[in-house]
């Protein structure tokens, strides 16, 4: 199992461009998510998805959207990039339910704009 | 929102030495991680550990739900144990709510 793959590892934007971070699991997971992690913090959670179709806004969701389509993909779209969006994204899924919500991380994806 | 404190903030260990890392959390918890952060950014799990006790290799965890805390012991520590050390905990819903971790550096 390769768990959570994400892609781009780098990316550089200017102000007011847009892009899609991509997030993919083999675990078979329902759950999945989105979170940032700006210098010296932990990390907020921007959107949330339990399953196919169905998404949810986590504690930072302004100037991004969010689609699942299948289970095993979770992409992030950035709109109108903003100097205030540069920070290091981590995707993660868990199995869900309240008895198993271990989550585990992707590599991350450091955003830089400029 | 649950709050989550960890102390201490930094720490400085000589190689070999032991440390215990706290998490102290505001309200009850369905779910508690502890995650190391490496010096490449990568989030490691440590333990997934809403109450009891755990232990991996040189690394364990405790969490006393009823007294809302839960530490981390790492023995003999290793050069490759640097880095930032997390503590997450999900109250209600289904976001992790991190601390801010404790920074570690194992000097040789």
């Amino acid at each position: 199992n390769a768990g959570v793959t994400q892609t781009p590892k780098f990316r550089i934007l200017k102000i007011g461009q847009s892009m899609t971070l991509q997030c993919t699991q083999d675990m078979n997971h329902n759950y999945m998510y989105w979170y940032r992690q700006d210098p010296g913090m932990g990390l907020k959670l921007i959107y949330y998805s339990v399953g196919a179709g169905i998404t949810d806004k986590g504690e930072v969701p302004n100037g991004y959207n969010v689609s699942r389509s299948t289970t095993e993909d979770f992409p992030l779209r950035l709109e109108l990039a903003a100097p205030s969006q540069t920070s290091v994204y981590f995707c993660a899924s868990s199995l869900g339910g309240r008895l198993d919500n271990e989550q585990f991380f992707g590599p991350g994806t450091r955003l830089t704009v400029l | 929102g649950i709050q989550v404190e960890q102390s201490p903030p930094d720490l400085i260990l000589q190689e070999g030495a032991n440390s215990t890392l706290r998490c102290n959390f505001s309200d009850s918890v369905n779910n508690l991680q502890w995650f190391h952060q490496n010096p490449w950014g990568q989030l490691i799990n440590l333990f997934y550990i809403p109450s009891g006790t755990k232990q991996n290799g040189r690394l364990s965890a405790t969490t006393v739900a009823t007294e809302r805390y839960s530490l981390l012991y790492i023995s003999s520590s290793q050069t490759t144990d640097s880095g930032v050390y997390f503590c997450a905990v999900v109250n209600s819903g289904y976001a992790l709510n991190f601390g801010k971790g404790t920074s570690l550096l194992v000097t040789p």
